[in-house]
């Protein structure tokens, strides 16, 4: 019954691999979002999605595609990944009232 | 300049204090003002949700607006070791959906 589930929790991946991480969220909202986390905590939005319509997309390398088949559900694809790109990454949904935000628990990436 | 900004900690008390937690704004455009709590190793969860000033109260956190300042806190009485966490302040405006996010504040709850 979880509301916004990813998948993996934790990935541990060399440089140069492709690799895609899964979100689903159960609560009938509008709207996900997919976050970047740096170490020091800092959430920085990279795409927002609307009922499968891409609403934002912030400046990050073309490497990354989000690909949204539904409205529930939101996935990130990364293409040859660099070190730069370890951090955790979170889903996100809103609903259509335009409330709080609904998080995932978060994917750990590592590249090494 | 920064569009929030909130600083970073971390903020060590004893149990028992009281918490008061920042941020500043610069766009005056901005209405909506949350609070979210991080716990280690898990997603933000929205703790308080503010429109427009005032205080607004739950259980033993108050969350303040003063739109003539710029500034948003965050109050937690009777402080809890199970209260340590990370704490970031997110605002937008009527307009935008999309939520502009402090850095987050750690703080720790010592027993």
């Amino acid at each position: 019954d979880t509301a916004v589930s990813q998948t993996p929790k934790y990935l541990v991946t060399q440089m140069g691999n492709d690799k895609s991480i899964k979100c689903e969220q159960n609560l009938g909202h509008d709207t996900m979002y997919w976050y970047k986390q740096d170490s020091k905590k800092f959430l920085k939005i990279m795409f927002s999605y609307n009922n499968k319509e891409l609403i934002i997309n912030e400046t990050v390398p073309n490497r990354f595609s989000p690909k949204s088949p539904d409205k529930a559900h939101l996935n990130l694809h990364i293409n040859s990944l660099e070190l730069g790109d370890s951090a955790v990454y979170f889903c996100a949904s809103r609903g259509r009232a335009g409330g709080g935000y609904t998080f995932g628990s978060g994917t750990r990436l590592t590249v090494v | 300049q920064k569009e929030v900004e909130q600083d970073p900690g971390p903020l060590s008390v004893p149990e028992g204090a009281i918490v008061s937690l920042n941020c500043t704004y610069s766009n005056s455009a901005f209405q909506y003002f949350m609070w979210y709590r991080q716990y280690s190793r898990k997603g933000p969860e929205l703790l308080m949700y503010t429109y427009s000033s005032g205080n607004k109260e739950d259980g033993r956190f108050t969350a303040q607006v003063d739109k003539s300042s710029k500034y948003i806190s965050l109050f937690i009485r009777d402080s809890q070791p199970s209260d340590s966490a990370t704490y970031l302040c997110a605002i937008r405006s009527d307009s935008n959906y999309q939520l502009i996010w402090g850095a987050g504040t750690k703080l720790i709850i010592k027993p």
